[in-house]
């Protein structure tokens, strides 16, 4: 079972470059995330999206764009990274309603470095 | 969206048990409240959950105030594998967007 899978997982830009990650789970859940966790601190919620075609600002949204036009796939864009930017990104996942056992399913990250 | 506060750090010795504590003055009535950890390098894990009762399950236990604005995460024997950070979080029953899941505790388990 693949669970979340977030690609890649590592990459370097330098400040400008655009690049975009994948988060895809094969778990057919309804909701996805995207986290960021800068070193020794906790996860702060991006954007997230309660289905296919829909996306939200979460709470640091600034400098991000998202697309969910496919319910198992969540992108994450940068259009012109920062240094700010360099973060551990994670991706996560979790169903709706009567399904929904309350667990949210994590990918292992992707480690973004702007230089 | 209803916040929790964690103490920043705790520390414990192997085998004894830890009471990691939660505090959520402003949960509203459908709100679940959530643990979850993160092991060095990894992404979070989920612990366990629970609205009102008292939880268990192989990994810890989760105790409830009666008036539900606070909990608490009981590992009964820690092990050196459980040294992470522990993240108290809430969650409605039916519409969990916007999860919000700040600092947590980072809890050190010492030999």
């Amino acid at each position: 079972n693949a669970g979340v899978t977030q690609t890649p997982k590592f990459r370097v830009l330098k400040t400008g470059q655009s690049m975009t990650l994948l988060c895809a789970q094969d778990m057919n859940h309804e909701y996805m995330y995207w986290y960021r966790q800068d070193p020794g601190m906790g996860l702060r919620l991006i954007h997230y999206s309660v289905g296919e075609g829909t996306t939200a600002k979460g709470e640091v949204p600034d400098g991000y764009n998202v697309s969910r036009l496919k319910k198992q796939n969540f992108l994450l864009g940068l259009e012109s990274a920062a240094p700010s930017q360099t973060s551990v990104y994670f991706c996560a996942s979790t169903p709706w309603g009567a399904q929904n056992t309350g667990e949210l399913f994590f990918g292992e990250g992707s480690r973004l470095t702007v230089l | 969206d209803a916040k929790t506060t964690q103490p920043n750090s705790m520390e414990s010795n192997e085998e004894e048990p830890v009471h990691l504590p939660c505090n959520h003055s402003t949960i509203s009535g459908t709100d679940y409240i959530h643990w979850y950890r993160q092991l060095p390098s990894q992404g979070p894990e989920y612990v366990i959950h629970g609205l009102t009762s008292n939880v268990n399950n192989r990994m810890a236990s989760l105790a409830i105030a009666e008036d539900r604005k606070s909990s608490t995460l009981i590992l009964h024997r820690a092990t050196l594998r459980d040294a992470a950070v522990y993240y108290c979080i809430l969650r409605a029953l039916w519409n969990t967007d916007k999860l919000i899941f700040g600092t947590g505790t980072r809890l050190q388990v010492f030999p």
